[in-house]
């Protein structure tokens, strides 16, 4: 079984230019996670959804960043205009309601910004 | 979300076991514990987790104590694929799905 994809693996950008994360979910999951990791802080929650609803998203670090799920297989991160904290790696998480709490984490998208 | 405290960072022999603490002295009732693992480069990645019964599967097992306020996880024969952050947490179990939320975990060294 395929599970969570994100894409792209690697992104490294200029500050102030637009960066989209993207992530596919696991089939029939019907609850998305999205996370930041960084050295200083460890892992963040920054957004997540069930249904393709955003349930919570007191993550989200200012309004540079937007998340999107316009349906069941797909969720976009956004960034706009980026800066040079937001090089981090960020992962994507998925897992089935109802389930006793196993979330499914992708490999993560590595973003540097210079 | 309670808190746990895990030390910072273990080692161990390679083909030994490894017992991983974590304390969680302000655990409510309806708190699951949670383990999951960080292998460097990868996302995390779900070990295992239990409510008051000692639990176990095919990568390690979960001790925890009889006053839920602490719980070991036990890898039973460590080997170098073994080394990685390895997380303890709690969770609310309910009928929507809830965030994990992670502390800073323990890096586990497995020596050859």
């Amino acid at each position: 079984d395929a599970g969570v994809i994100q894409s792209p693996r690697h992104e490294v950008t200029e500050m102030g230019q637009e960066v989209t994360l993207r992530c596919k979910p696991i089939s029939g999951h019907n609850s998305l996670f999205w996370y930041r990791q960084t050295m200083m802080r460890g892992l963040e929650l920054l957004i997540y959804f069930n249904n393709n609803v955003p349930i919570d998203d007191s993550g989200m670090p200012e309004d540079r960043f937007s998340a999107k799920m316009p349906n069941a297989s797909f969720s976009t991160l956004k960034i706009q205009p980026s800066e040079p904290r937001d090089s981090a790696v960020y992962f994507c998480a998925s897992t089935r309601t109802g389930r006793t709490g196993e979330l499914f984490f992708g490999e993560g998208s590595r973003l540097t910004v210079l | 979300d309670a808190k746990t405290t895990q030390p910072n960072s273990m080692e161990s022999n390679e083909e030994e076991p490894v017992h991983l603490p974590c304390n969680h002295s302000t655990i409510s009732g309806t708190d699951y514990i949670h383990w999951y693992r960080q292998l460097p480069s990868q996302g995390p990645e779900y070990v295992i987790h239990g409510l008051t019964s000692n639990v176990n599967n095919r990568m390690a097992s979960l001790a925890i104590a009889e006053d839920r306020k602490s719980s070991t996880l036990i890898l039973h024969r460590a080997t170098l694929r073994d080394a990685a952050v390895y997380y303890c947490i709690l969770r609310v179990h309910s009928g929507s799905a809830r965030q994990l939320t992670f502390g800073s975990g323990t890096q586990l060294t497995v020596l050859p």
